[in-house]
């Protein structure tokens, strides 16, 4: 693989019903970023790892967990889904903090009832 | 509060010249990035501007003007396939981005 890669690509979940999004970079990327993009909002970060073995909460983090075992790998939990969670969400990630632009994954479309 | 004000939607004539205009109040500043979203699609990274001035970049250039808390993206000789939605984003002291709700940019033959 080359870049980010993100799955499902869509998925329709009932409310209640946990399930992870999985997002993997081949960049070596030390940061990684989980977003939720709303029609007429901008991206909003949920959670973010600078590191392998660190995390942090974003801007909306409430209902939502993550982990970073190393640093490929970042999937974004929800532990019990309700409908405010439809949404598309991104992962990204970026070579490091100063002036490195983030990369984006190409999304998963999630839709729960 | 941080804030990142972009006007929701824009028309445009192919081969012409559009100004995006991207306005902010954040806590800190370590820089503006300009994203390209099409429909259905992840953002792309176009810019990236951390001192006063002009960034160009073939058809695209990116200005920013850290006292007045703006910027704007130029696209010239607009092609269809510019059609698409512009995000600013501002990093903000935690070196976060906040992002704008992003432009709608419609180019019309």
């Amino acid at each position: 693989i080359a870049g980010i890669t993100q799955a499902p690509t869509s998925q329709i979940l009932a409310a209640g019903r946990r399930m992870t999004l999985r997002c993997t970079q081949d960049m070596r990327h030390n940061a990684m970023y989980w977003y939720r993009q709303d029609l007429g909002l901008g991206l909003r970060l949920i959670h973010y790892s600078n590191t392998a073995g660190t995390t942090g909460k974003g801007e909306v983090p409430d209902g939502y967990s993550v982990s970073r075992a190393n640093t490929d790998d970042f999937p974004l939990t929800l532990a019990s889904a309700v409908p405010s969670q439809t949404s598309v969400y991104f992962c990204a990630s970026s070579g490091g903090t100063g002036g490195h632009e983030q990369f984006f994954g190409p999304g998963t479309r999630l839709t729960v009832l | 509060g941080q804030n990142i004000d972009q006007p929701t939607e824009m028309t445009a004539t192919e081969g012409a010249i559009v100004q995006i205009n991207c306005t902010y109040q954040t806590s800190g500043f370590n820089g503006l990035f300009w994203y390209q979203q099409h429909a259905g699609e992840a953002p792309t990274f176009l810019s990236y501007n951390v001192l006063d001035g002009l960034e160009e970049k073939g058809r695209f250039s990116s200005f920013l003007s850290r006292s007045k808390g703006y910027s704007y993206l130029l696209l010239k000789e607009l092609q269809m396939k510019d059609s698409a939605s512009y995000l600013c984003a501002v990093r903000d002291s935690n070196y976060q981005l906040i992002w704008g709700a992003g432009t709608k940019l419609i180019i019309k033959p």
